[in-house]
């Protein structure tokens, strides 16, 4: 199946300034990637997803890059808020044996300080 | 639209004992999925379902069951529960590409 590696597993910054998260993927195959923000207690919920025909796409603060040829994706959060202080784990989708899965990388816990 | 609902919230099992969490979703989604989440760590994949009547086992099957009769039911069984099934399970729906999580269930076994 597919392997994914999340880095870093925490990640402090101070409000108004950038926050990157990066994955890297075993499957050459794959073909989605889907980027889920969870807050404590919460349910995993999508913030941004690139498909592997599109090397970049943006959403307000929100964009992710993915470089196929080294096989890792980017989450990049602009402008950071106490509100974007969450978990975020980053995902690739297993193209071999069917049932549309996704593999979790372990997540990242971005902590935004006044 | 409620998306996917899960039930029961909370839980807490004795060792040895079986329960059924439920998850239902009414987006008529096909393929639907049992995920769990220990404290600090990712979601592992314990079963999937491309549609009713086909399951299949995901990374972490051992210690469960899943029946798929309708389109919008995904329940999971536990039977004989371990304190190693102590985790936080969250039910997910998809259309496609995007999955969609439930409110998740968190389950302990004494």
């Amino acid at each position: 199946g597919e392997n994914v590696e999340q880095h870093p597993s925490t990640l402090s910054v101070q409000e108004g300034d950038s926050a990157v998260i990066k994955c890297t993927y075993s499957d050459s195959a794959s073909n989605y990637f889907p980027w889920y923000k969870q807050e404590l207690g919460k349910r995993p919920q999508l913030i941004i997803d690139i498909r592997s025909n599109v090397g970049e796409k943006k959403d307000q603060r929100i964009a992710v890059t993915l470089n196929k040829t080294a096989k890792h994706f980017s989450l990049h959060i602009t402008e950071t808020q106490p509100e974007d202080s969450a978990v975020y784990f980053c995902a690739a989708r297993w193209v071999t044996g069917g049932g549309n899965k996704l593999t979790f990388g372990t997540g990242t816990q971005l902590k935004v300080e006044l | 639209n409620a998306g996917v609902t899960q039930t029961p919230k909370f839980h807490i099992l004795k060792i040895g004992q079986s329960m059924t969490l439920q998850c239902t979703q009414d987006m008529n989604h096909n393929y639907m999925y049992w995920y769990r989440q220990d404290p600090g760590m990712g979601l592992k994949l314990i079963y999937y379902s491309v549609g009713a009547g086909i399951t299949d086992k995901g990374e972490v099957p051992n210690g469960y069951n899943v029946s798929r009769s309708t389109t919008e039911d995904f329940p999971l069984r536990l039977e004989l529960a371990a304190p190693s099934q102590t985790s936080v399970y969250f039910c997910a729906s998809s259309p496609a590409d995007t999955q969609y999580f439930g409110p998740g269930t968190r389950l302990t076994v004494l």
